[in-house]
């Protein structure tokens, strides 16, 4: 089974600056997808980007950007200019691309707090 | 589009207690899951659906837990008998396609 580990329970940045959220998994399979979700305090979960394993390219959106490494299995969260809006439980999750297989595995969360 | 909507957004129960909730997909979705999400935890995959059938269940899924999707738009999950170990927030989410699932506001259980 495929398990997923976010190793920083609780993570802090000052606002504008930059912080790089960590994630490793454990799977055996060769092609899978792998997502980085982010949870406000009572407000519902927000997918906030997205990485095809068989992509070398490492995904942007904006100011998040992800750095994929697959032999490692890591996959890292960096924010970018950090804004208070960014506060929130973030979520690294896996999906694998097999036939049937439908369901995200997510990680423990790291809770990020902005620092005006 | 209104979202993935979930129903009541709040629940307190007393143990030994039925209680079912409700989600409503994004329209034109045909896929919809549940999770499970307690305190401090990561979601946990519960079961999906795929239109009106019940592709996948999770083993946290037990004899007291069931979901159904009728005609394949909203769906309800039940806990029969709860117990203060399925205190939780249950989560909903829908997807369009393969890769992407939109979640809901979930509902927060609370059996006491």
């Amino acid at each position: 089974a495929q398990t997923v580990t976010q190793s920083q329970p609780e993570m802090s940045v000052q606002e504008a600056e930059t912080v790089t959220l960590s994630c490793t998994y454990d799977t055996s399979e060769s092609d899978y997808y792998l997502f980085w979700y982010k949870q406000p305090p009572s407000r519902q979960m927000i997918l906030v980007i997205r990485q095809e394993a068989y992509k070398q390219q490492n995904a942007t959106e904006n100011r998040f950007s992800v750095n994929f490494q697959k032999a490692a299995k890591s996959f890292s969260l960096k924010i970018s200019d950090s804004q208070l809006g960014d506060a929130a439980m973030y979520f690294c999750a896996y999906r694998s691309a097999g036939p049937g297989a439908q369901k995200l595995v997510f990680g423990q969360g790291t809770r990020l707090t902005i620092n005006p | 589009d209104t979202g993935v909507s979930q129903n009541p957004r709040h629940k307190i129960t007393k143990r030994g207690q039925n209680v079912t909730f409700r989600c409503d997909p994004i329209s034109e979705h045909n896929r919809l899951y549940w999770y499970r999400q307690t305190l401090g935890q990561g979601p946990e995959f519960l079961t999906y659906f795929q239109n009106e059938a019940q592709l996948e269940k999770s083993r946290l899924l037990s004899d007291r837990f069931s979901a159904e999707r009728p005609k394949g738009s909203f769906s309800t999950l039940e806990i029969q008998r709860t117990e203060q170990g399925d205190s939780a927030m249950y989560l909903c989410a829908s997807s369009p396609r393969v890769y992407e699932q939109y979640f809901g506001p979930g509902t927060r259980l609370t059996v006491t």
